[in-house]
């Protein structure tokens, strides 16, 4: 069975600097994909960045760009020049099949 | 454009009654998921559909029954409620079967069951 592993419950960083979120996983697949999801107040599922497990280079989306460790099984976000509107919910997913397995979750607080 | 619709959008319902949820996908998806949120939780995997058929089921509980219909628009029906089923139902839909098709989210149905 698959698993996420988000173990930074909470973090915060200042307006415009840089934050980097963890993700682990476990899989015996070798096709599948991961998902970083944003989820603010309004609870709202928003997408933010995806990566395919064959790829090696690493996903990039404006700001928010990912360092996929295939070996390590890791997964990381790194949330550049960030915002207020940043402030939300992260959840790490892994896709196989039909069905995404979400990880706990990190809260994300972006401070003035 | 157009995206997942889900209603209603707030429900709620007593303990043992029953409660309907419905989804209707982007156009010209045609697999659908439906996950379960509580309170400060990640939304957990319930049941998906692919071309009208059931396509995997997660952790769903046995009063909970689902289906798609040929529309491609999903129902999900929770009977005998509990006060653990209050929770934020988000329905997904993606055009395709693969993976790495995204799931599109709906804004969610939040149930509360007094």
């Amino acid at each position: 069975a698959q698993t996420v592993t988000q173990s930074q419950p909470e973090m915060s960083v200042q307006e415009a600097e840089t934050v980097t979120l963890s993700c682990t996983y476990d899989t015996s697949e070798n096709n599948y994909y991961l998902f970083w999801y944003k989820q603010p107040p309004s609870r709202q599922m928003i997408l933010v960045i995806r990566q395919e497990a064959y790829k090696q280079q690493n996903a990039t989306e404006n700001r928010f760009s990912v360092n996929f460790q295939k070996a390590a099984k890791s997964f990381s976000l790194k949330i550049s020049d960030s915002q207020l509107g940043d402030t939300a919910m992260y959840f790490c997913a892994f896709a196989g099949g039909f069905k995404t397995i979400f990880g706990a979750g990190t809260r994300l607080f972006v401070k003035a | 454009a157009a995206g997942v619709i889900q209603s209603p959008r707030h429900l709620i319902k007593e303990k043992r009654e029953t409660a309907t949820l419905k989804c209707y996908p982007i156009p010209r998806h045609d697999t659908v998921y439906w996950y379960q949120q509580g309170p400060g939780q990640d939304p957990q995997f319930l049941i998906s559909f692919y071309e009208k058929m059931q396509s995997d089921k997660g952790s769903i509980p046995d009063r909970f029954s689902a289906q798609q219909f040929s529309d491609y628009h999903s129902e999900l029906n929770m009977s005998s409620l509990e006060l653990g089923d209050s929770a934020l139902y988000f329905c997904a839909s993606s055009p395709g079967t693969d993976a790495k098709n995204i799931q599109y989210f709906g804004a969610g149905t939040r149930l509360s069951v007094l």
